[in-house]
């Protein structure tokens, strides 16, 4: 199985600043990676696939990079909106995983 | 709109099981892989498996082989979960979600709680 690893838990930004959350791959995914947004009490929110590909509707502060084994997700002017739990997840092979999680909250 | 409307929270007692629903509106059933993950309170997801509505097929993470049957009926659009031998170890939030591996439309999640 590749195993998703968020090297952050917890991450406290002030209000329009920027964040870059970290997730590696035990193996080579291809790009293969997306990113969701879960609010508590809600399903999560697909935000990025293709680890570049902005969902429609999604704000244009999100971003994704990365290749390889290494992938980010980046927001910048954060919003008091976006605090919330953010996970990648591989889909270049089953069982799909997910990291851990990084958990965003306003300094 | 695609919906993805799943069925109501279920309090089970151990050894039970349960069957979960899925029904989906807003595009054509068939053409999507189903998936159901698992989110245990104040935890991260975890990926159960897949079914091809188009023919039923199943693809499962070893860790629910034994634990989940994936269903569908193609007659009414709906997705099936049937979950067996619960234990505490069950009691979770089940998601059904759509999608072409990346999982892009959520449904709203069904609480399972097992307890006597």
């Amino acid at each position: 199985d590749i195993q998703m690893t968020q090297s952050s838990s917890y991450l406290s930004v002030s209000l329009g600043g920027r964040v870059t959350i970290t997730c590696k791959a035990s193996d080579h995914i291809n790009n293969w990676l997306a990113w969701y947004q879960q609010k508590p009490g809600n399903a999560p929110r697909l935000l990025i696939s293709g680890a570049t590909s902005l969902e429609t509707g999604v704000p244009s502060r999100f971003s994704g990079s990365g290749s390889g084994k290494d992938y980010t997700l980046s927001i910048t002017s954060l919003q008091t909106e976006d605090v919330a739990t953010y996970y990648c997840q591989q889909y270049w092979s089953t069982p799909y995983t997910f990291g851990g999680g990084t958990k965003l909250e306003i300094k | 709109q695609v919906q993805l409307q799943q069925s109501g929270a279920e309090l089970v007692k151990p050894g039970a099981s349960v069957k979960l629903s899925c029904k989906a509106s807003g595009y054509t059933f068939t053409s999507y892989y189903m998936y159901w993950v698992k989110q245990r309170p104040g935890q991260g997801l975890e990926w159960i498996g897949e079914i091809n509505p188009s023919n039923g097929g199943t693809n499962f993470n070893e860790k629910f082989k034994s634990k989940a049957t994936l269903t569908v009926d193609k007659s009414s659009s709906t997705a099936y979960m049937q979950l067996s031998s619960l234990t505490s170890e069950d009691s979770a939030v089940y998601y059904c979600t759509r999608g072409g591996n990346r999982f892009d439309y959520w449904g709203q999640g069904t609480t399972l709680t097992v307890s006597s």
